[in-house]
């Protein structure tokens, strides 16, 4: 019964450098959502991800970040060249079918995380 | 742009007092709302969720909230809380918008803290 997966739990990279996070959604989902939290806000959404489609990034910085699903493996989400203020808890969720439509009673099931910090 | 607010950060309570923690969005179309806990160290937890119908629901370990669609709240609330209840608690809303609003917006949280 794995929940949502995601590793590393903890991640220290140096300025300029790049970060990857991963997450496995739950068994049968196929949808993928990613969050970022800064220290005292709350979650912020960044990306929403079918399998190998983006569906809506509206909350993604233009620059230095991408999120993939490929058809096989885990969602990633690559922050490139990376600065002191991309230190941040990292939240992945999945859930079976997409919430935002209006036949969906669905919510979406969140991991651990992924706490980034950048020396 | 739709808005989650929290009214408070931090509340402080003891065993077996009553609970209510506000939460109010700015979004006037139709919204999926959903109350998240996260223990220490843990995930977000589903606490509850409303979609339609009942607008009083209830969720696990003796949570319940109230949609009132004119006031534009989900108010959390527990009878008597425990000292395990001690978390971070967050209101979130998913909106309807065209082709889907997919991600959630999330209030700022309210840390509990329940002493023994």
């Amino acid at each position: 019964n794995a929940g949502v997966m995601q590793n590393p739990r903890h991640l220290v990279r140096r300025r300029g450098q790049e970060a990857r996070l991963r997450c496995s959604p739950m068994k049968g989902h196929s949808h993928v959502y990613w969050y970022r939290q800064l220290p005292e806000e709350g979650l912020k959404f960044m990306v929403y991800l079918q399998k190998e489609n983006i569906i809506d990034e509206s909350g993604m910085p233009k620059e230095r970040f991408s999120a993939e699903f490929p058809k096989e493996g885990p969602s990633i989400l690559r922050i490139q060249q990376v600065v002191r203020g991309d230190s941040a808890a990292y939240f992945c969720a999945s859930s079976p079918e997409r919430t935002g439509s209006f036949n969906s009673n669905q919510p979406q099931h969140f991991g651990d995380g992924t706490r980034l910090s950048i020396l | 742009a739709q808005s989650v607010s929290q009214h408070n950060h931090h509340v402080i309570l003891s065993e077996a007092a009553s609970l209510e923690l506000g939460c109010n969005y700015s979004y006037g179309g139709t919204v999926n709302l959903f109350w998240y806990v996260q223990y220490p160290g843990q995930h977000l937890q589903l606490l509850l969720k409303y979609f339609s119908g009942d607008p009083l629901v209830k969720g696990i370990k003796g949570f319940e909230a109230e949609f009132i669609k004119s006031k534009f709240s989900f108010n959390l609330r527990k009878p008597s809380v425990q000292w395990s209840d001690t978390a971070e608690y967050f209101c979130a809303v998913g909106s309807f918008s065209g082709g889907g609003a997919d991600g959630l917006t999330f209030g700022k949280g309210t840390h509990l803290i329940i002493q023994p």
